[in-house]
């Protein structure tokens, strides 16, 4: 079973506006992370913004912010004010149990573009 | 700030030869990730070293073999070099500063690599 599930291939949003891109998640671990990267037309994985299995409230970075609904194992990531710098593919990953040093599991992306 | 280091950025390869991609991680972390991500995939988590120890293996090949040093950097060696072997190849690192759950990998530019 897929652990990470991004359901959305590609996404279109108009320039100043907000934008949800789904991410769904599977693990039976209480301890895990969520994890939020942008990866541009150059190539570089850039980390956005980060959301613990046992935090209280919804990670904020900016205009990044991440709507974590922990019983409908969903993390959906929430971009503000769309740029055109933000047309790029978003990860949604997650790393499971609480000894640190464990590799991410991906899901297989979402390209935003966004538009003038 | 100072971010992780990789070299070369691109390297092109004929069939049956070998590569040496290098990693320098963001200074005082200490744990290294490799990933590699194919045209249009998800990054899949190759291998990760923790104290110059493999810490975690992937989904990597018997032709590939990786190795941290005493200065934490840290070298992916590819042989026998297959047509599918192209790919962009991450190297992450990361500390526990903010605890085990907490624990973001940040990732490098990446080296394309091109086997012909």
């Amino acid at each position: 079973a897929q652990k990470i599930t991004q359901t959305q291939p590609g996404m279109f949003v108009q320039e100043k506006e907000a934008v949800t891109l789904d991410c769904t998640y599977d693990t039976s671990d209480p301890s895990y992370g969520l994890f939020w990267y942008k990866q541009p037309s150059s190539g570089e994985m850039i980390f956005l913004i980060y959301q613990g299995s046992y935090d209280q409230q919804n990670a904020t970075e900016g205009r990044y912010s991440l709507n974590f609904q922990k019983a409908r194992k969903s993390a959906n990531l929430v971009i503000s004010a769309s740029q055109l710098g933000d047309s790029a593919m978003y990860f949604c990953a997650m790393r499971e149990g609480d000894t640190g040093r464990r590799a991410l599991t991906f899901g297989s992306g979402t390209r935003l573009q966004v538009q003038p | 700030a100072a971010g992780v280091i990789q070299s070369p950025r691109h390297l092109i390869k004929e069939k049956r030869e070998t590569a040496t991609l290098k990693c320098y991680p963001i200074p005082r972390h200490d744990t290294v990730y490799w990933y590699q991500q194919g045209p249009g995939q998800d990054p899949q988590f190759l291998i990760s070293f923790y104290e110059k120890m493999q810490s975690d293996k992937g989904s990597i090949p018997d032709r590939f073999s990786a190795q941290q040093f005493s200065d934490y950097h840290s070298e992916l060696n590819m042989s026998s070099l297959e047509l599918g072997d192209s790919a962009l190849y991450f190297c992450a690192s990361s500390a526990l500063a903010g605890g085990p759950i907490q624990e973001t990998q940040y990732f490098g530019p990446g080296t394309r690599l091109l086997v012909l």
